[in-house]
């Protein structure tokens, strides 16, 4: 199947600093990239989505000031957490869709699990 | 009412067992059925999909679609200690965006 890297795996910051994780499809062309929040023991929350060439489509609560998401080619999206605080730390997962709709799945990154201390 | 429902478990069934996993939606323009498996820790990871009425078969994994009730299921066969995870059942309705459940951990004991 197809291949979504997510960097990094693990990151901790201090409250206060912003943290850019990247998503990368290594062997196909995403259109669209989501970006997903998973507390302990909950479902996969959609934060927002993100077209290539175009302005992220935050869900519902999510602020698009703190979470910056810029998609700039058809390969890479990034999640910037900016002013982190520790409410924040959390597992962000990215997924992407192929280009060509071969297959209407996304595939998942490995997920960054963020601690903000 | 939530768009997609999972009984959250646990469920514990023992080694060989047939697991059943079931999943209600509430859009009936839903179009497409996922149901994905998720380790602790880890991210989730496909398992099968699904579009149209009826079962579909991969190896020991069987999905079942009802789209008059709404409801879609996952049954897996044999199982395995391996197979114990969360698996969580995701719709796809218009658009690109998935909803997930709550998910459904399952136990699988040698």
């Amino acid at each position: 199947g197809a291949v979504v890297s997510q960097h990094p795996s693990r990151v901790i910051c201090k409250s206060g600093t912003s943290v850019k994780i990247e998503c990368r499809s290594l062997d196909f062309q995403a259109t669209t990239m989501f970006w997903y929040r998973q507390f302990p023991k909950q479902s996969l929350m959609l934060m927002a989505t993100s077209n290539e060439g175009s302005k992220a489509t935050y869900e519902q609560g999510v602020e698009k000031d703190k979470f910056l998401i810029n998609h700039a080619s058809l390969t890479l999206s990034t999640l910037t957490v900016t002013s982190a605080h520790p409410e924040d730390s959390s597992f962000y997962i990215c997924s992407a869709r192929e280009y060509n709709g071969r297959a209407t799945e996304a595939f998942f990154g490995q997920g960054t699990r963020l601690t903000v201390v | 009412q939530k768009e997609v429902e999972q009984n959250s478990g646990p469920l514990s069934v023992p080694e060989g067992a047939i697991a059943s996993l079931n999943c209600t939606y509430s859009d009936r323009g839903s179009q497409s059925f996922f149901w994905y498996r998720q380790y602790s820790g880890k991210s989730p990871e496909l398992i099968m999909f699904i579009y149209s009425n009826g079962d579909k078969e991969d190896g020991r994994f069987t999905a079942q679609l009802n789209k008059a009730s709404q409801y879609v299921s996952l049954l897996i066969r044999d199982s395995q200690p391996s197979d114990s995870a969360t698996y969580l059942c995701a719709v796809k309705t218009s658009g690109s965006r998935l909803t997930f459940g709550e998910g459904t951990q399952l136990t699988v004991n040698p």
